[in-house]
């Protein structure tokens, strides 16, 4: 079946990195943007980036440009996110999530989510 | 890009209908046809319900509809059910590439 399975959470240090990943089955991987969502506890749903099919188009939400990277690897069928410089603010539940059919459109599958946790 | 604005709570009693507006800029909501809204149960993750503004996705009750008007995108929910009560989000693609969600939408049945 379709599936989104995210990996790569923990406790780190503000100013330490963490690579994120999110493995993808059951549907052409390749063919379709992939995006990474946050949700900080207790808060609601802020989107962070969006990768192209392809890898070539990479857009950011403001607060985390120049600190995170998103990239894919379609031969693993793998989407990851390089979280450095982290914030106390970053601290959140992290989910990717598939384009329904373009870069920008609509999210129609959702992985679990993996916690961040950003604390001295 | 500023999160587009929900009502934080909407409540109505079993079988009533209701409805959340989620209110953008000519940048976001009112300038393109890719609103979508996400049902999201504590502890769970997020789920698509409407997409491009009217459209459901395969297996969504035929409950749940959207619309659009201007800046402002609504959900309604006709014929309230209890397994309705959940967080409702709203989202956007915006002229910069990227997506903006609402502020989210707190459900709640009498």
């Amino acid at each position: 079946q379709v599936q989104l399975v995210e990996s790569g959470g923990g406790v780190v240090q503000p100013g330490r990195s963490l690579r994120l990943s999110c493995a993808a089955s059951g549907f052409s991987f390749s063919s379709y943007g992939m995006h990474w969502v946050r949700q900080a506890p207790g808060k609601g749903l802020e989107w962070v980036a969006v990768v192209s099919y392809d890898g070539s188009n990479k857009y950011f939400e403001d607060s985390v440009k120049g600190r995170f990277a998103i990239s894919r690897d379609n031969s693993r069928n793998t989407l990851y996110l390089q979280l450095n410089n982290l914030r106390v603010e970053d601290t959140a539940v992290y989910y990717c999530a598939k384009d329904t059919r373009g870069l920008v459109t609509a999210f129609d599958v959702w992985g679990q989510g993996t916690m961040v946790t950003v604390s001295s | 890009q500023s999160a587009l604005t929900q009502p934080a709570s909407v409540s109505g009693s079993p079988g009533q209908s209701i409805t959340i507006s989620c209110t953008g800029t000519t940048s976001d909501v009112g300038g393109y046809n890719y609103v979508s809204w996400y049902q999201q149960h504590p502890g769970k993750a997020p789920k698509l319900m409407i997409y491009d503004v009217a459209n459901r996705p395969s297996g969504v009750s035929t409950r749940f509809s959207g619309s659009k008007s201007g800046n402002t995108a609504s959900l309604t929910i006709s014929g309230l059910q209890a397994e309705d009560e959940a967080d409702y989000y709203c989202s956007s693609y915006t002229d910069s590439n990227t997506s903006v969600f609402g502020t989210g939408t707190k459900v709640t049945v009498l």
